[in-house]
């Protein structure tokens, strides 16, 4: 089955310490994201990506980092520099940049820190 | 910056009655694409609904479907006869039709969510 697979459901991070979560399709999508998502709240966009090897900042990038070495993959590392990380964090592919098409999103990563 | 709200933090039906979750938006374009997410417990995030702003036409799938008043800038959702795997939190999103260089317009927008709970 195609889908969007996050790993790992739940993740502690201690202080100073960075921490990176996995996100993988196999939907041949070429756009993908990253959101951020905290009680009370709507989801906020962190990187966004529509094309291998390019990536761009969403409105709450700082103290996060991406990469988009292949088209499946668009890990997200939450360094020591957020502070406030603890989060729900969902990963989404739509086919392409621009489409109206629904956007797909993984089960979700729960970060916590101890 | 386009804003979307979700005034109504909880909402609750009786199992087979109707309910209708509020989300008002702001923008300045006039070609856009609305959105209802719903996330069950399992936190997954589900497409419910989509609305095209140039289509007149209110968007309908099967017992769930949308008032969208455009001058307004109103995007209702309508569930019927509410089952209890209806309850969830609901999204409304916005997303810009005009897909430039500018990624600004390629994001979506969501609002605060409802709770929607489900009586049995």
């Amino acid at each position: 089955d195609g889908g969007i697979t996050q790993s790992p459901k739940y993740l502690f991070r201690k202080e100073g310490q960075n921490v990176t979560l996995s996100c993988e399709q196999n939907l041949n999508h070429d756009a993908m994201y990253w959101y951020r998502q905290d009680p009370g709240q709507g989801l906020r966009l962190i990187y966004y990506s529509h094309i291998v090897n390019d990536f761009q900042k969403g409105d709450i990038a700082e103290g996060y980092s991406v990469s988009r070495e292949k088209k499946e993959s668009f890990p997200l590392t939450v360094t020591s520099a957020q502070k406030n990380p603890t989060a729900f964090y969902l990963c989404a592919s739509s086919i392409s940049r621009g489409s109206n098409e629904k956007l797909f999103f993984g089960s979700g990563t729960q970060l916590s820190v101890l | 910056a386009q804003t979307v709200t979700q005034s109504q933090p909880e909402m609750s039906v009786q199992e087979a009655e109707t309910v209708t979750l509020s989300c008002t938006y702001d923008t300045s374009e006039s070609d856009y694409y609305l959105f209802w997410y719903k996330q069950p417990p399992s936190r997954q995030m589900i497409l419910v609904i989509r609305q095209e702003a140039y289509k007149q036409q209110n968007a309908t799938e099967n017992r769930f479907s949308v008032n969208f008043q455009k001058a307004a800038k109103s995007f209702s959702l309508k569930i019927s006869d509410s089952q209890l795997g209806d309850a969830a939190m609901y999204f409304c999103a916005y997303r810009s039709a005009y897909s430039g260089s500018n990624f600004g317009n390629e994001k979506l927008t969501f609002g605060t969510g409802t709770r929607l709970t489900i009586i049995p």
